[in-house]
């Protein structure tokens, strides 16, 4: 079952303009991640936030956790052309197997 | 520098046939996985291996298999009995289980079709 759903699943902005997607999940998680997927690529790695942390930055990224409403949020800030692409959450659940579980997708449309 | 490679970068199977996808990291990475993308859908996980000489089923291993017997590879084996292989398969490396320390280090992809 999938345990990361994106929202929403396409989003089209103009350079220069933010860009704010959101992952929900329903069961508890000791980390969750963000992953970057250019089109006919592998994924790339972005953020990773733990359990117990409330928000992280990396370059243009700030990624927030509120493991009360079990979401999660990316913000892009000033985005580029080179922004376009998909961006998967991905849950790691609690408990023995800690399994990483990927949600479908913001499918992210920045135009110059 | 490190990475994963895997290959071919496309690859076409005929009914029937069994097809191995090729995935080589030199990160020195303890996990791999393999991954099933679908047009427009997110990763389902097929194998994984924690290990070198151990993997376990993912959540849709049926018609795959696998082998482990080295730290730097982890192949994977389409067979007939998968009935619709056609997608883009994703091979990725970790240094501790399920990405915890530093996430997943993914390969480029290999786009399988039934011809």
């Amino acid at each position: 079952s999938q345990q990361g759903e994106e929202d929403p699943q396409a989003l089209s902005i103009q350079e220069g303009e933010n860009a704010t997607m959101n992952c929900s999940y329903k069961t508890s998680i000791n980390n969750l991640q963000w992953y970057r997927q250019n089109s006919g690529r592998g994924l790339v790695h972005l953020i990773l936030i733990r359990s117990n942390e409330r928000e992280k930055h990396s370059g243009r990224l700030r990624v927030t956790l509120d493991t009360s409403k079990k979401s999660s949020s990316l913000l892009i800030t000033a985005s580029r052309a080179a922004d376009t692409a998909s961006y998967f959450c991905a849950t790691g659940r609690s408990g023995n197997t800690g399994k990483l579980i990927f949600g479908q997708g913001t499918t992210l449309q920045v135009k110059p | 520098d490190g990475g994963i490679t895997q290959s071919p970068k496309y690859l076409f199977r005929k009914e029937g046939q069994n097809v191995t996808l090729s995935c080589e990291q030199n990160l020195n990475h303890d996990a791999m996985y393999w991954y099933r993308q679908d047009p427009g859908q997110g990763l389902r996980l097929i194998y994984y291996s924690q290990i070198v000489n151990d993997f376990q089923k993912g959540d849709i291993a049926e018609g795959y298999s696998v082998s482990r017997e080295k730290k730097e590879s982890f192949p994977l084996t389409v067979t007939s009995a998968q009935k619709n292989p056609t997608a883009f398969y994703l091979c990725a490396s970790s240094i501790a289980a399920w990405g915890l320390e530093s996430g997943y280090t993914f390969g480029s992809g290999t786009r399988l079709t039934v011809v």
